[in-house]
């Protein structure tokens, strides 16, 4: 089955600690994406990339970096510098072709602080 | 900042009957497209429509645009205890491969 996996489900961040999410998607998929999403919120955008080696940054990219080496993959590292990192991460994938695509969504990585 | 704003921002109804969510937005779109969001999970797309259409139908689901006023409504039809869940609108205005702009959801509760 065609899908996005994210990993891990569950994760803790120590203080000054840089923590990474894993995304992986196998849609062939060109356009990936990160959302935060804070309880009783909607998603905000923090990165997102088009194509592999480029990316771009959203609304709240502060405090987050990505990489983009391979198509299937767009990893999101918390690093100590994001001051609130707790929060339900959500990673996205969307077909470029034909425009009017919707997104499809993993199953999300919830960071907590320890 | 947030384009979609969603109405009701929670809502409680009887299964079986029809359940009317409301969103509005600020700038032109390419299109809108509503999420679905069980507890702990990832979203899950509904349906979309494009700027230039004004409804369409999915199974028990309607959606209407009206782009003159900036809102979308969702209407879920004859709802079953299952549709317990988030509902989110999400705006594209660029068509391209830019991310989608999301509300805060309206929190659907189907009681048996």
């Amino acid at each position: 089955d065609g899908g996005i996996t994210q990993s891990p489900k569950y994760l803790f961040r120590k203080e000054g600690q840089n923590v990474t999410l894993s995304c992986e998607q196998n849609l062939n998929h060109d356009a990936m994406y990160w959302y935060r999403q804070d309880p009783g919120q909607g998603l905000r955008l923090i990165y997102y990339s088009q194509i592999v080696n480029d990316f771009q940054k959203g609304d709240i990219a502060e405090g987050y970096s990505v990489s983009r080496e391979k198509k299937e993959s767009f990893p999101l590292t918390v690093t100590s510098a994001q001051k609130n990192p707790t929060a339900f991460y959500l990673c996205a994938s969307r077909s470029r072709g034909l425009g009017n695509q919707p997104q499809h969504f993993g199953d999300g990585t919830r960071l907590s602080i320890l | 900042s947030q384009q979609g704003e969603e109405d009701p921002q929670a809502l409680s109804i009887q299964e079986g009957e029809n359940a009317t969510m409301n969103c509005s937005y600020k700038t032109s779109i390419n299109n809108l497209q509503w999420y679905r969001q069980n507890s702990g999970r990832g979203l899950v797309h509904l349906i979309l429509i494009r700027s230039n259409e004004r409804e369409k139908h999915s199974g028990r689901l309607r959606v209407t645009l009206d782009t003159s006023k900036k809102s979308s409504s969702l209407l879920i039809t004859a709802s079953r205890a299952a549709d317990t869940a988030s509902y989110f609108c999400a705006t594209d205005e660029g068509g391209g491969a830019d991310g989608l702009t999301f509300g805060k959801g309206t929190h659907l509760i189907i009681q048996p």
